[in-house]
């Protein structure tokens, strides 16, 4: 089974640039999420979906950045305008979120993208 | 507020050598799961283990082993009889609940297996 696609792999733009990252999702998985990840502050999550819908876009750093669901398979990262400070490696995970559960099983578990690693001169 | 703590910047040691990663978390959610993802050198992030706050049993799967502990809020995690190829940087997260919930990582491990 394909993981979760992410393209580009790589991006070079110059500042005040449109970027767009894409991200196709496990298929019949449910939840997607971005993360970005810097030198300085590590792992951290941007926004994420739930059955296509935003629940938590706090980690947006500012309305440059924009993200959207149109459908179960697809997702965009848009930064508008790029600066510097925007390089780091963006990751798109996905999960197939479910109900309560204590058995322990492999349930919501997030899988990564290969991730797109995107620099802005 | 959740937070995971990963005190070991950078582990390095020789091959066939065990080590062990640590990971201490603080929640206040009862119902919460733990997660351990490999970052090699390619750069992909790669799922290891998830565990739930209600099972605190040690997990082996060949050389790796996780010893979850819930008095020390600890989660760590051990290679036995280290290679080269698992050089890379480890990270530990926590979510809470179940469902559509995001991972909080921890600042990551880099670990060098030396030859």
């Amino acid at each position: 089974d394909a993981g979760v696609i992410q393209s580009p792999r790589h991006e070079v733009t110059e500042m005040g640039q449109e970027v767009t990252l894409r991200c196709k999702p496990i298929s019949g998985h449910n939840s997607l999420f971005w993360y970005r990840q810097t030198m300085m502050r590590g792992l951290e999550l941007l926004i994420y979906f739930n059955n296509n819908v935003p629940i938590d876009d706090s980690g947006m750093p500012e309305d440059r950045f924009s993200a959207k669901m149109p459908n179960a398979s697809f997702s965009t990262l848009k930064i508008q305008p790029s600066e510097p400070r925007d390089s780091a490696v963006y990751f798109c995970a996905s999960s197939l979120a479910r109900g309560i559960s204590t058995s322990g099983s492999e349930t919501d578990t997030q899988y990564f993208g290969p991730g797109t690693r995107l620099t802005v001169l | 507020a959740q937070k995971v703590t990963q005190a070991q910047t950078e582990i390095s040691v020789v091959e066939k050598e065990d080590v062990t990663l640590d990971c201490v978390y603080e929640t206040r959610d009862t119902t919460y799961y733990l997660f351990w993802y490999k970052q090699p050198p390619s750069g992909e992030l790669v799922f290891l283990i998830r565990r739930n706050s209600f099972d605190e049993q040690n997990e082996i799967s060949g050389r790796y082993s996780w010893n979850f502990q819930k008095s020390t809020s600890s989660f760590n995690f051990t290679i036995t009889a280290s290679q080269v190829v698992d050089s890379a940087v480890y990270f530990c997260a926590l979510r809470k609940g179940q469902g559509a919930q995001k991972l909080v990582f921890g600042q990551g491990t880099r670990l060098t297996i030396n030859p």
